[in-house]
């Protein structure tokens, strides 16, 4: 069984520039969230994917966007890069409804770095 | 007010002794609360799931929801260099689709 795993490990762009994040899912797991841990600070929610479909947003712009995929891998869009986008992206994998717990496990994360 | 509270440490203590991290929170709809454990630069990694009151062990680890103080704990006993990590809480409602993590307390482990 793999873990989740996610690309590219290390990323650097310039303020305003586009970004996509990619994540793969544990085996046998539909449900995709994404979360962004600023340095020091705990995972915030950015949104969550089930069965191709957005099931719920936290508190961020829609310059935030995701794709979920029929193999269930997904998508973190980042459109116009600020300086605050800097962070560690955390892909986690679930199978509510499937599994007993809706239980997150996450991957290694991308580290974003916006100059 | 955060929903969630954790103080960020950092916590040191030797090796041997018994570790306690505690988050409290505000929401009264969480109702599965979880323990991640995270070396610098990695994924948080999920060590322990609880969902009702009460104690939940394994291991050396154990865990601890008290709903009505609205308070969770995660000991560790005989601790070892290797527990040195950040601790992060997390806590889900039913019905909700995100975590909710507490700020993360980094723990050290010396010899």
């Amino acid at each position: 069984e793999t873990g989740v795993t996610q690309s590219p490990t290390h990323l650097i762009k310039t303020r305003g520039q586009q970004v996509t994040l990619r994540c793969s899912s544990q085996s046998g797991h539909n449900t995709v969230s994404w979360y962004q841990q600023a340095l020091g600070q705990g995972p915030q929610f950015i949104f969550q994917y089930y069965r191709e479909e957005e099931n719920g947003r936290g508190n961020f712009p829609p310059r935030f966007s995701g794709l979920q995929f029929p193999n269930y891998s997904s998508e973190l869009n980042v459109n116009a890069l600020e300086l605050d986008d800097s962070a560690l992206y955390l892909c986690a994998s679930s199978a509510p409804g499937v599994t007993s717990t809706d239980t997150q496990y996450f991957g290694p994360g991308t580290r974003l770095t916006v100059l | 007010q955060k929903e969630v509270e954790q103080d960020p440490g950092p916590l040191s203590v030797p090796e041997g002794a018994i570790v306690s991290l505690n988050c409290t929170y505000s929401n009264s709809a969480f109702q599965y609360f979880m323990w991640y454990r995270q070396y610098s630069r990695k994924g948080p990694e999920l060590l322990m799931y609880t969902y009702s009151s009460g104690n939940k062990e394994d291991g050396r680890f154990t865990a601890q929801v008290d709903k009505s103080s609205k308070y969770i704990s995660l000991f560790i006993r005989d601790s070892q260099p290797s527990d040195s990590a950040t601790y992060l809480c997390a806590m889900l409602a039913g019905t909700a689709s995100k975590l909710t993590f507490g700020t993360g307390t980094r723990l050290q482990v010396t010899l």
